[in-house]
């Protein structure tokens, strides 16, 4: 079966300090692969999808930036954290060329940035 | 874009009861609706969605309505448990990939024993 892996869990970090975040995914090959950002009292919002290696869309101007390296492996990177960066990111992956297919989510970073 | 409002904010009802969470889309053309559940320290789980061609869909205790006219669609519990106390999330998008999904802002239900 596939699982999806995300560290660390909690991270706190202060302000202007980098910052890497790690996904993988077991048990598939060439997921699609998310990263979303939950602020408190807020939706998800998607940050950055990938459909491959090295294939990154970025939906959305921030501070943040993403990479996969490998096929299962997706890393959410910032060179200067901002306050604002603060929230809960999730990973999420769906299989490859079904774009119908529901997201399966990471249980999570809970990042304070102070 | 697409825009969700998802109310209430938190919601508490006592075991055995009903629960209901109400969404609201502003574009005509989305055509999927699926709800998330999220409980503490983990990632949502999609727990049912539906399609604009139907207005209604029901999995043993939870129910999903859907009205077009009024752009609105709603997540029923029954014979809630404690169990069931957790974040919802609706969610809507023009088709279904997971690319154009727009969440709402989350509901926190707190079942009381």
């Amino acid at each position: 079966s596939q699982t999806i892996h995300q560290w660390p869990a909690t991270l706190v970090q202060p302000v202007g300090s980098p910052l890497s975040l790690e996904c993988t995914v077991e048990g598939t090959s060439n997921p699609n692969l998310y990263w979303y950002r939950q602020a408190a009292g807020r939706g998800l919002q998607l940050l950055f999808y990938s459909v491959g290696i090295g294939q990154i869309s970025s939906e959305v101007p921030q501070n943040l930036s993403a990479s996969r390296p490998q096929d299962r492996q997706f890393i959410l990177s910032s060179k200067k954290l901002l306050l604002s960066d603060s929230g809960f990111y999730l990973c999420a992956w769906t299989p490859i060329g079904t774009e119908d297919s529901p997201l399966h989510f990471g249980n999570g970073t809970r990042l304070t940035v102070t | 874009g697409e825009n969700v409002e998802q109310h209430p904010s938190t919601l508490s009802v006592q075991e055995g009861d009903s629960a209901v969470i109400k969404c609201t889309y502003s574009d005509s053309a989305s055509n999927y609706f699926p709800w998330y559940k999220q409980e503490l320290g983990k990632g949502p789980q999609l727990i049912i969605d539906i399609r604009s061609n139907v207005g209604e869909k029901k999995d043993q205790r939870i129910a999903v309505t859907l009205n077009k006219t009024a752009k609105h669609f709603s997540l029923h519990i029954t014979e809630t448990q404690p169990e069931d106390s957790a974040v919802y999330f609706c969610a809507a998008s023009i088709s279904q990939s997971a690319r154009q999904l727009t969440f709402g802002s989350g509901t926190q239900l707190t079942v009381l024993p």
